[in-house]
Order: structure tokens, then C-alpha cells, then sequence
């Protein structure tokens, strides 16, 4: 069975510009969640999607969004980047079953520098 | 606010000895735990969940639960170089919580 895939790998922005990350998840999989990481912060949940919907959402400006497809496909964008947005965004999937928080496993990130 | 402390190390430990990393958490009501595995610019790869009070053995690892001391461990028997990484706790709520994470560096 396929990984979670993330596209693109790598990203460089500049300052004021938006960006739109996409992340596939394991095949079966209905749960989409998003994670930062930073050097100084570690992972820093960002929201999550299930079913097309926003399930849960962690403490981020609303300059971060995100949506679900049908196919369980995410997406996240993040509007007028700052040079703090400079991260490692990982997406994260697992069945989610019932309301108990089940195993995710992550895809292999995009890495975002803005500059 | 949630909370998962870990130590940030890093942890040495030589070739062949068992590395103990350890995690305490603050809400009281977490259910689930797990043991995520992160190389050096790769993504976090999952080793263990544990659920239950007490020990959880897989193969070299094995995962201990304290509720009462709302307290979780990983334990790496036969440490190997290729066991360097940073090593993540995370404890369910409403999402997943994450420490820090530790790092180890088994030296030959």
C-alpha cells in the first residue's frame, strides 16, 4: 500500500505571496491532519481534516487554511507569507474511526523557505 | 494548556547498550501513545503506540505506560548507529500532541 504522498518536496516564495501545498493520503484513509515543524517550535498542529471537514483546528493565523476533497485528498495554503513561515509542513493521515485519535503516519513533508 | 515534556538530550549511549528516553505528559485524561522515529531532514516514522498500563515489546523497542505517573518510555535494547535520530512522544486529546523530542547518538 502506497505512503501518504505530499507535493511539491521543495518550495521557495518570497515575502507577501501565497502558497498551496498538497497532500495525498494512505489509500483508505479518511483523516488529513497538518502539521509545521521548526527548529525552535517542533511539531505544531495545524488543523485537521475528516470527511471533508475541519475537525480541528490549532493556534495559527487565519493565514492558513486548508480543505479536504471527496477522494480524502488535502490541501493547505497559506496566504502573504512571512519569513517565519520558513518550515517543514508535514501531512499526517490515519482512518479515524469513531472519535478516538488513531495512528497517523506522515508523508515525507514539504519544506518551504520564504525569503 | 497540554503539555508533552521530553528531554531534549542529546542522549550518547555506546553501541550495543540500551538507550532510555523517557516522556511526561499533563492530561490526565490521554488515552493514547506513541513513539515516532525522525532522521535528520526526513519525516517522522512511527515505532510504537501503547495503550494500555505497562510494557509494550516490539522486537528491540519496547514502550512503557505509567497513568498514574502520567509518564511514557521508550526503551532501545542492542542500541545501533543506525538507531541515531530525534525521538518523539505524542499523546492523543483532541489532536496529537508533540514533545520536542529527544535526541540520540549511539556511538560505535
Amino acid at each position: 500500500k502506497a505512503g501518504v504522498t505530499q507535493t511539491p518536496r521543495y518550495l521557495i516564495k518570497t515575502r507577501g505571496q501565497q502558497v498551496t501545498l498538497s497532500c495525498s493520503p494512505i489509500s483508505g484513509h479518511r483523516s488529513v491532519s497538518w502539521y509545521q515543524q521548526t527548529p525552535g517550535q517542533g511539531l505544531q498542529f495545524l488543523f485537521e481534516y475528516f470527511s471533508e471537514t475541519q475537525r480541528n483546528k490549532g493556534n495559527f493565523p487565519g493565514r492558513f487554511s486548508g480543505r479536504q476533497f471527496s477522494n480524502s485528498r488535502s490541501e493547505m495554503n497559506v496566504s502573504t507569507l512571512e519569513l517565519g513561515d520558513s518550515a517543514l509542513y508535514l501531512c499526517a493521515s490515519s482512518f479515524r474511526q469513531g472519535k478516538s485519535q488513531e495512528t497517523q503516519y506522515f508523508g515525507p513533508g514539504t519544506r518551504l523557505l520564504v525569503l | 494548556q497540554k503539555e508533552v515534556e521530553q528531554n531534549s538530550g542529546p542522549l550518547s549511549v555506546p553501541e550495543g547498550a540500551i538507550a532510555s528516553l523517557n516522556c511526561t505528559y499533563s492530561d490526565r485524561g490521554s488515552q493514547s501513545f506513541f513513539w515516532y522515529r525522525q532522521y535528520s531532514g526526513k519525516s517522522p516514522e512511527l515505532i510504537m503506540f501503547i495503550y494500555s498500563n505497562g510494557d509494550k515489546e516490539d522486537g528491540r523497542f519496547t514502550a512503557q505506560l505509567n497513568k498514574a505517573s502520567q509518564y511514557v518510555s521508550l526503551l532501545i535494547r542492542d542500541s545501533q548507529p543506525s538507531d541515531s535520530a530525534t525521538y518523539l512522544c505524542a499523546v492523543n486529546g483532541r489532536e496529537l500532541i508533540f514533545g520536542t523530542g529527544t535526541r540520540l547518538q549511539v556511538f560505535p
